[in-house]
C-alpha cells in the first residue's frame, strides 16, 4: 500500500543536540511538506519542497533545516538553534496539481526535550 | 495573503444529532480548493471532504456535507447522525488551484466532542 512513513514516532532531544526526523513516501508525489503542531494551534508550515534538490521556507523555518536529495525522502533536522522544539511534527505530500489531489499525511513524530 | 479562520475552538454534539462547524477564508483568487481534515486522538490527519471553488454544488461524503458560500467566503462542515467516532479535531484548509504555490493554509481547528 502506498503511503507516508514518519520515524521515529517519539524522539527526545538533549540540550544543544541536533535531531533528524525522517519522512518517506511511495506515492510518487512531487511535493513534500513539514508542519509543526502545538497544543491549541493549527498546523504551521516549516518547509516545503516541490522538486528534488529544491525547497522553500515556510512560516516558521528558523531553527530547522531540510534536504530533498530523493523524490521519496524529505528529512527534517531540528537544530540546537530551535529553542522550543517540543511539538508534534507532521510530514505531508501531494501532487503538484494544487487541490485537485489533496495532501496525504504521515502519522507524525512527537519531539520532546530531555 | 490568504487566511483561514475557524472561530469555534470547541463544539459539542449529542450522539445521533447534527452539528455544523464553521470556517471562513480570505482570498482574492478565483481558482482554489477547500478541505476539511479530521484529526482523531491518534493524531493522524484524515481527509473528510473536498470542495472545488468552481463547483457551485456542495460536496457530500456520506454523513458529511459542506455549505460552500463562495461570495461570503464561507465553508462550513455539517455532520449528520453524529457518532462517537466523530470526536476529533477538525481543520479547515485552503489551497490555490493549479497555478498556485501549492501551499496549504490551515485554520486553528475545532475540537468536536460527541456526547453519548
Amino acid at each position: 500500500d502506498g503511503g507516508i512513513t514518519q520515524s521515529p514516532k517519539y524522539l527526545f532531544r538533549k540540550e544543544g543536540q541536533n535531531v533528524t526526523l525522517s519522512c518517506e513516501q511511495n506515492l510518487n508525489h512531487d511535493a513534500m511538506y513539514w508542519y509543526r503542531q502545538d497544543p491549541g494551534q493549527g498546523l504551521r508550515l516549516i518547509y516545503y519542497s516541490q522538486i528534488v534538490n529544491d525547497f522553500q521556507k515556510g512560516d516558521i523555518a528558523e531553527g530547522y533545516s531540510v534536504s530533498r536529495e530523493k523524490k521519496e525522502s524529505f528529512p527534517l533536522t531540528v537544530t540546537s538553534a530551535q529553542k522550543n522544539p517540543t511539538a508534534f511534527y507532521l510530514c505531508a505530500s501531494s501532487f503538484l496539481t494544487g487541490g485537485n489531489q489533496p495532501q496525504h499525511f504521515g502519522d507524525g513524530t512527537r519531539l520532546s526535550i530531555l | 495573503a490568504q487566511t483561514v479562520t475557524q472561530s469555534q475552538p470547541e463544539m459539542s454534539v449529542q450522539e445521533a444529532e447534527t452539528v455544523t462547524l464553521s470556517c471562513t477564508y480570505d482570498t482574492s483568487e478565483s481558482d482554489y480548493y477547500l478541505f476539511w481534515y479530521k484529526q482523531p486522538p491518534s493524531r493522524q490527519m484524515i481527509l473528510v471532504i473536498r470542495q472545488e471553488a468552481y463547483k457551485q454544488q456542495n460536496a457530500t461524503e456520506n454523513r458529511f456535507s459542506v455549505n460552500f458560500q463562495k461570495a461570503a467566503k464561507s465553508f462550513s462542515l455539517k455532520i449528520s447522525d453524529s457518532q462517537l467516532g466523530d470526536a476529533a479535531m477538525y481543520f479547515c484548509a485552503y489551497v490555490e488551484g493549479a497555478s498556485g504555490t501549492y501551499k496549504y493554509i490551515f485554520g486553528t481547528g475545532t475540537r468536536l466532542k460527541v456526547l453519548a
